[in-house]
């Protein structure tokens, strides 16, 4: 069983909707994380909140709105996607690094999203 | 830049050892990771090792970590067809000032178990 929840587990929608994923986690971690994985293909960064704060944004499309309402929870705010936006997108939590040491990262088991 | 490589298939008989092998560049990464994924899921974290260290056992898990010639490799004993999935090595770089980045995966190495 994983530490970090994410819902929905499936989510269909339109070009014209607007949907949120969300990610919880009650590890304590303060370092929360959006990745987008495509089929047959590795993960691939799009946020790392710190803090939070927004510390990385991996030039993500406005389409793409993430918001870090406190500690524990972890939005992806999606508005007017494209079909190729239908990915996986997996949300993970770590400790932050301290003395220049970074953490191990623990993954959900995602929201898989389709846009029709 | 960062790269991490693997092999994308490796096939096994059930009961022997499957050897998973990763190379990576980035000489200054702290951990290495091995996640596994199964069809549907998200990524478990299976194991991972700090780049001062050689070696690492868990249970049926074995980690090798070569500094010099930037090798890691994955060995899982008496393999089991639950072992079926796809294992990803990754690596984190030294944190940026932010405190956390994100890490660089490799494409993953699809492990296929014959019965």
């Amino acid at each position: 069983d994983t530490e970090v929840t994410q819902t929905p587990k499936h989510l269909v929608m339109g070009m014209t909707n607007k949907k949120s994923l969300k990610c919880e986690q009650h590890m304590g971690h303060r370092a929360m994380y959006w990745y987008k994985q495509k089929a047959k293909k590795p993960p691939e960064l799009m946020f790392v909140y710190s803090y939070e704060k927004l510390s990385i944004n991996e030039s993500v499309p406005s389409r793409f709105s993430p918001e870090c309402p406190n500690s524990s929870l972890l939005n992806l705010h999606l508005h007017a996607l494209q079909p190729e936006d239908s990915a996986l997108y997996l949300c993970a939590s770590s400790q932050v690094a301290g003395s220049g040491i970074s953490q191990p990262q623990h993954f959900g088991d995602g929201t898989r999203l389709s846009i029709l | 830049g960062e790269d991490v490589e693997q092999s994308l298939f490796l096939s096994v008989r059930e009961g022997d050892s499957s050897v998973i092998n990763c190379t990576y560049t980035d000489s200054s990464s702290t951990y290495l990771y091995w996640y596994k994924q199964e069809p549907g899921a998200g990524l478990q974290l299976l194991t991972y090792i700090f780049s001062n260290m050689d070696m690492k056992q868990d249970q049926r898990l074995t980690v090798l970590l070569n500094k010099k010639d930037k090798h890691l490799s994955l060995r899982i004993a008496d393999t089991q067809t639950g072992d079926s999935a796809i294992y990803f090595c990754a690596e984190s770089p030294p944190y940026s000032g932010g405190g956390a980045d994100g890490l660089t995966f490799g494409k993953g190495t699809h492990l296929i178990i014959q019965p």
